[in-house]
């Protein structure tokens, strides 16, 4: 069975500042895609950013990117000059190609300090 | 842009009530699919449906059912509410472009918050 695993329940980051959050997945297939997911206090689920397995080459988008390391099964987000709308909860989440669920893991709560 | 709906956006029970959820995909989604977050919990997977049959299932008890109808809405229906059935429950779509296509991102709804007194 597909696990994501963040080890970080929380972190805090100066505005402005870079912060990077943690995920590793295990899986034993081949074709799959990866996500992070932002969760804001109204509860929305918005996709931050999206990877797919077959590519080398990390995704971004804007500020966020995105450190993707098959071999190692490690997956970690990068959120660079950190804005206070940044604030929400984190959650790194994996999808199987021919798979509808989507698996996420239990979270990161990002607290940006102004 | 047009989103995914949900209704209600917010329903209180009884335990042992029944409630019914309700999930209006955005036109032209042909795929449907609902999960449950606990409080303080991530997002686990229950059920979902392609052109109205039933395409993957999680962990969804036994006292829960779901359909999807001919213009594509869904509904969960959940019987027998038990305290533990509080949660947040998101109905996500995806578009129609074909299910061997590598990817069909899913839009989520705003969840409807469900609360078992």
């Amino acid at each position: 069975a597909q696990t994501v695993t963040q080890s970080q329940p929380e972190m805090s980051v100066q505005e402005a500042e870079t912060v990077t959050l943690s995920c590793t997945y295990d899986t034993s297939e081949s074709d799959y895609y990866l996500f992070w997911y932002k969760q804001p206090p109204s509860r929305q689920m918005i996709l931050v950013i999206r990877q797919e397995a077959y590519k080398q080459q990390n995704a971004t988008e804007n500020r966020f990117s995105v450190n993707f390391q098959k071999a190692a099964k490690s997956f970690s987000l990068k959120i660079s000059d950190s804005q206070l709308g940044d604030a929400a909860m984190y959650f790194c989440a994996y999808k199987g190609r021919r798979d509808d669920k989507i698996i996420f893991g239990k979270g990161t709560r990002l607290h940006i300090l102004p | 842009a047009a989103g995914v709906i949900q209704s209600p956006r917010h329903l209180i029970k009884e335990k042992r009530e029944t409630a019914t959820l309700k999930c209006y995909p955005i036109p032209r989604h042909d795929t449907v699919y609902w999960y449950q977050q606990g409080p303080g919990q991530d997002p686990q997977f229950l059920i979902s449906f392609y052109e109205k049959m039933q395409s993957d299932k999680g962990s969804i008890p036994d006292r829960f059912s779901a359909q999807q109808f001919s213009d594509y809405h869904s509904e969960l229906n959940m019987s027998s509410l038990e305290l533990g059935d509080s949660a947040l429950y998101f109905c996500a779509s995806s578009p129609n472009v074909g299910r061997l296509t590598p990817y069909n991102e899913q839009f989520f709804g705003p969840g409807t918050r469900l609360t078992v007194l």
